[in-house]
């Protein structure tokens, strides 16, 4: 069975840092990896797409890694503001699955102090 | 594009009565639209897929007899909690793929928040 963990589940670093944001899956056989975005009682934004073929992904200043054979993904935030805070989830879709399901990690609590 | 809403965004209901959470896809239709209820400062966790048309899968451990889910429409499915007691309170967010969509792709509502008294 899939499971998805992240760590550190909560962080917290000063504006301008550069950080990462851990993601594991047990089982490399995904067909992609996403990463998310959700702030507080909200829904889920989209940030990055990584196709299990892929090995990065990059909009702005975040930068996605996927190493499918390690089972390990990383998603790198340049220049950290505080406009960043917010919980990153990242989610996989099972090799096994045929309908797309997203399978979900805990969440990493960032949060960027002036 | 890739529009989907929820309503209510926010509902209070009283144990053992129900509630309707609606989702939409706006502006594209879907075949396949997920439920999932995320606890508070916890992930979200699959609850069931519906297919228009057609019976929901619940995931392991849901109760179909109390999540009711239909799927009537291309752009419309609707989770129901039955006799819901406080234990439901959570936030449920849908997703929902494009029908004309590449495999992977979905797209979330905002969340229904649900408090039983």
């Amino acid at each position: 069975k899939q499971e998805v963990t992240q760590i550190p589940a909560a962080l917290s670093v000063p504006e301008g840092e550069n950080l990462v944001l851990n993601c594991s899956f047990t089982d490399s056989a995904i067909y992609n990896l996403q990463w998310f975005r959700q702030d507080p009682g909200k829904g889920l934004t989209s940030l990055l797409l990584i196709q299990s073929s892929q090995r990065e992904q990059t909009s702005g200043r975040l930068n996605a890694s996927l190493d499918k054979s390690s089972g390990r993904s990383t998603l790198y935030i340049a220049a950290s503001q505080p406009g960043d805070s917010a919980t990153y989830l990242c989610a996989v879709v099972d090799g096994s699955s045929n309908t797309g399901k997203l399978i979900f990690g805990q969440g990493t609590t960032l949060q960027v102090k002036p | 594009g890739a529009v989907v809403s929820q309503h209510p965004s926010r509902v209070i209901c009283k144990s053992g009565t129900s509630v309707k959470i609606e989702c939409r896809s706006l502006d594209f239709q879907a075949t396949t639209m997920f439920w999932y209820r995320q606890f508070p400062k916890q992930s979200l966790m699959l609850m069931a897929t519906s297919n228009e048309g057609s019976k929901a899968t619940y995931e392991q451990g849901v109760e179909k007899d109390k999540f009711l889910i239909n799927h009537a429409s291309l752009t419309l499915s609707t989770l129901t909690v039955t006799s819901a007691h406080p234990e439901d309170s959570s936030f449920y967010i849908c997703s929902a793929k494009p029908l004309a969509g590449a495999y992977f792709e979905q797209y979330f509502g905002p969340g229904t928040r649900l408090t039983v008294t």
